[in-house]
């Protein structure tokens, strides 16, 4: 039963278009991540929530908005894709505060044409 | 603020050799530090932490890493890689979010 999981996989979009990425975890976590890991496998933080609440919001563009409908979900929908938004986005979890593991998603990679 | 430097971003070594990827951290308060490894395709899953205690701290695999204050450093080693070692590594420090270094490229070559 897989911990932290997204859909989809991998997502080939053209420019302009909208598209969603899901997450879910099954380890009763009060905390869940998105980061993204662009072609020089560089990682960013993008979002963070704890039980639902906006916690930390990096530099990141407005066409990127999350949401979390409970705490078990934390969704990122993309408007208006460009080139480079192309990258691997990863969702994560965790508990306990700042000493807490990270525990990670196996990645959704999407490819902006 | 904090910021994360691996000092190598490609390390290619023999099978049963060791190995030693480079860490250096700064920041203005008090920090966990972490090694998470990344296997092709995959997310990442971490390895080992330190969040206070023993400097020298164990993780899964036989890694090991060191804490050294003075030299706000926080260096992995392993002392005999496998072929399963190939993976990306990545140093992290956590004092109110998570950041992560560039990454080490780990090759182990038979």
């Amino acid at each position: 039963d897989t911990a932290v999981s997204q859909t989809p996989k991998y997502l080939v979009t053209q420019m302009g278009n909208d598209k969603s990425i899901k997450c879910e975890q099954n380890l009763g976590h009060d905390t869940m991540y998105w980061y993204k890991q662009d072609s020089k496998k560089f990682l960013k933080i993008m979002f963070s929530y704890n039980n639902k609440e906006l916690i930390i919001n990096e530099t990141v563009p407005n066409r990127f908005s999350p949401k979390s409908p409970d705490k078990a979900h934390l969704n990122l929908h993309i408007n208006s894709l460009e080139l480079g938004d192309s990258a691997v986005y990863f969702c994560a979890s965790s508990q306990g505060g700042d000493g807490g593991e990270l525990f990670f998603g196996e990645g959704s990679r999407l490819t902006v044409l | 603020a904090q910021s994360v430097t691996q000092l190598d971003s490609q390390v290619p070594v023999f099978e049963e050799a060791p190995v030693e990827l480079r860490c250096n951290y700064s920041s203005s308060v008090s920090v966990y530090l972490f090694w998470y490894v990344q296997y092709p395709n995959q997310g990442l899953q971490l390895l080992l932490k330190y969040l206070s205690g023993s400097t020298l701290v164990k993780g899964i695999n036989g890694f090991e890493a060191e804490f050294n204050k003075s030299q706000t450093s926080f260096h992995l080693r392993k002392p005999s890689v496998h072929i399963s070692d190939t993976a990306e590594y990545f140093c992290a420090v956590n004092d109110y979010k998570l950041s992560f270094g560039a990454g080490t490229t780990v090759t182990v070559r038979a």
